[in-house]
Parts: structure tokens; C-alpha cells; sequence
């Protein structure tokens, strides 16, 4: 597609269950970032993807929480044993390449609500 | 620790009266600065960024922004602005050796008719 794409672009889900969120990025783009948007808040940082290079997971908030990125393109978050303050917009964004001088496109994010 | 702060939470500007969104930024190296436009239920769009060179920079939709590093302030202005722009506006820091971009909490722009 021309744009990076999320899904589900909803997510309702039951406090304890697992949900996994699904991003199809751009086209031969290297590098695949995930950011959480809670209310009121701006975008924190969560995971980095970059070509097959090991990946940053260093902003994931606990090990309730795993990312993969498949051949190279689509990426998956999964959540398990869901809390009521994982609910948040999660935002997915691909860039042609890694570093601070290729400019991130964002998906429309995945509103995610546990209750 | 690197981080972002914009002051104003909420702004309200009558359409065609000129427009000016703080950013304030704390970055030890020579920051990348970005601003980003959230319409609602869109992703983020990028607006302008800066890297180096001229500290004017010109984005897309009339939008300009000023590097001050004295100041470390990045704001975002408009001369006049229009109904469509009505969205949230967020600031965001990087660096040359990072690839992670460090988020303001985003400025929320009303306009009035």
C-alpha cells in the first residue's frame, strides 16, 4: 500500500486476555518503529526494528509486552494479560532507513481499550 | 535525560490570526527537531524538521518554525491560520546517533470561525 497500515484500527479487550497488534509498513522500508499514545500524553517510544539487525526493546514497559517483525515486513505487537493501563493508542511508523535523517511515516494507530 | 516540553496544552486562535506553538527541548548533542500535525483519527504527518544550517525552516502548510539554541526552542508559527488546521501539534527531539524521537505531550489547536 502507499502508506504504512495498522490493524485492527479498534481493539476492545478484556482485562487478563492477550491482543495482538499488526503493522504493515512501507514498502522496502528498513526501519519500523512503535510508539504508544496514552490520553493526554505524547508518544513513548516502545520498539525499534532495523533490517536484521537485533532489535531495540528497550522502551517496551514490561515483559508483558513482545514485538516481532517478520522477513523484514510486517510487524506484530503482542500484549499479554492485558492491564487497564495498557489502554492506549498504539502507532506504528516505517522510515526507508534508520537514524534521525529519513523522515518516519506514521499508520493511523490502533486504539486499544482494556476493560 | 533528553526531553520535550510544550507549555500549552490547549490553543485557541481565531481563523486568520497568526499562530505561534512553543517547544522547548533539553538534548546534550546537536538536536534533529521535528514537528508533527495529528488530525483527528490520522497519524502523525510530518511538518518540518531541522537538522542543521539556516534555523528557518519552511514546512508544508504555511507552517515555519525558528531553532533558537540560546533559548532551546523550537517554535512552530503560522501568519494566519485556517480552519483545517484545527488538529494536535506535537514537538519532537532527535540526534545524530539515535534514531529515537523524544515527544513533547502535544499542543491541542482550536480555531474560531
Amino acid at each position: 500500500g502507499a502508506g504504512v497500515s495498522q490493524s485492527p484500527s479498534n481493539k476492545v479487550t478484556e482485562k487478563g486476555k492477550d491482543v495482538e497488534l499488526r503493522c504493515d509498513p512501507i514498502s522496502g522500508h528498513t526501519a519500523l518503529y512503535w510508539y504508544r499514545q496514552s490520553l493526554g500524553q505524547g508518544l513513548e517510544f516502545l520498539i525499534y526494528f532495523q533490517g536484521n539487525s537485533a532489535p531495540d526493546k528497550s522502551g517496551l514497559p514490561s515483559d508483558r509486552f513482545s514485538a516481532e517483525r517478520t522477513g523484514g515486513s510486517v510487524s506484530t505487537l503482542t500484549i499479554q494479560r492485558t492491564q487497564q493501563e495498557d489502554s492506549a493508542v498504539y502507532l506504528c511508523a516505517s522510515s526507508l532507513r534508520g537514524g534521525m535523517n529519513t523522515e518516519a511515516f506514521f499508520g493511523q494507530g490502533t486504539r486499544l481499550t482494556v476493560v | 535525560a533528553q526531553s520535550v516540553t510544550q507549555p500549552d496544552i490547549h490553543i485557541t486562535v481565531s481563523e486568520g490570526a497568526s499562530l505561534e506553538l512553543r517547544c522547548n527541548y533539553s538534548y546534550g548533542a546537536t538536536p534533529y527537531l521535528f514537528w508533527y500535525v495529528q488530525s483527528p483519527g490520522q497519524g502523525l504527518q510530518l511538518l518540518l524538521k531541522y537538522f542543521s544550517g539556516d534555523t528557518l525552516v519552511q514546512g508544508i502548510k504555511g507552517f515555519e518554525a525558528e531553532f533558537k539554541r540560546s533559548q532551546s526552542s523550537f517554535n512552530l508559527r503560522k501568519p494566519s491560520v485556517h480552519w483545517s488546521d484545527a488538529a494536535e501539534y506535537f514537538c519532537a527531539v532527535g540526534g545524530d546517533s539515535s534514531y529515537k524521537l523524544i515527544f513533547g505531550s502535544g499542543t491541542r489547536l482550536l480555531v474560531r470561525p
